[in-house]
């Protein structure tokens, strides 16, 4: 009974690389989320994706990343360019659909990017 | 927009004792509020959820919160400790309403280290 599914857990990259996250939901969950975790800070929302979709991107920079949520496969985010503000934990949930699971996410590990 | 301030950035405890963890909210519409728990390296788990009714939410490891409205708070409580419970606890809000049913605004944390 898989959770979510992050991969890879731990990312090294030199600035000016790029990075590429995944994410697999839990079976059966349709919406998934993309949070970002600075140091000393909590979670901040990123975007929304629906498969096919991107629902709502409002905390995304507009510069740089992006992210989809393909009709086969994960989620991924991908960071263009990498500048050494980037490092931070970026962590995936995902969600059943509907109004019963309104704030019920289910997060996997996180991926814990570190530029250099 | 909503935020969400934790009045206390680290709470240490002995086992046993009872704990409280400081939640206020701040918003111009009315909330739906969560309680999630963070262990070491690990995702964030849901903990206990407030859409409405009875203002005293109970959840699970033997935690539980009340909503105030009139204080805007939300308050963990749990009366007695263990070892186990040590991790880093976040409070959260959405706004009700909308659509975005995972996009959470996060509080920045509190860290609860159980003595024993």
């Amino acid at each position: 009974n898989a959770g979510v599914m992050q991969n890879p857990r731990h990312l090294v990259r030199r600035r000016g690389q790029e990075a590429r996250l995944r994410c697999s939901p839990m079976k059966g969950h349709s919406h998934v989320y993309w949070y970002r975790q600075l140091p000393e800070e909590g979670l901040k929302f990123m975007v929304y994706l629906q498969k096919e979709n991107i629902i709502d991107e409002s905390g995304m920079p507009k510069e740089r990343f992006s992210a989809e949520f393909p009709k086969e496969g994960p989620s991924i985010l991908r960071i263009q360019q990498v500048v050494r503000g980037d490092s931070a934990a970026y962590f995936c949930a995902s969600s059943p659909a509907g109004t019963a699971a309104i704030g019920e996410l289910f997060f996997g590990e996180g991926s814990r990017l570190t530029v250099l | 927009a909503q935020s969400v301030t934790q009045l206390d950035s680290q709470v240490p405890v002995f086992e046993e004792a009872p704990v409280e963890l400081r939640c206020n909210y701040s918003s111009s519409v009315s909330v739906y509020l969560f309680w999630y728990v963070q262990y070491p390296n690990q995702g964030l788990q849901l903990l206990l959820k407030y859409l409405s009714g009875s203002t005293l939410v109970k959840g699970i490891n033997g935690f539980e919160a009340e909503f105030n409205k009139s204080q805007t708070s939300f308050h963990l409580r749990k009366p007695s400790v263990h070892i186990s419970d040590t991790a880093e606890y976040f409070c959260a809000v959405i706004g009700a309403g909308g659509t975005s049913y995972g996009k959470l605004t996060f509080g920045q944390g509190t860290i609860l280290t159980v003595h024993p």
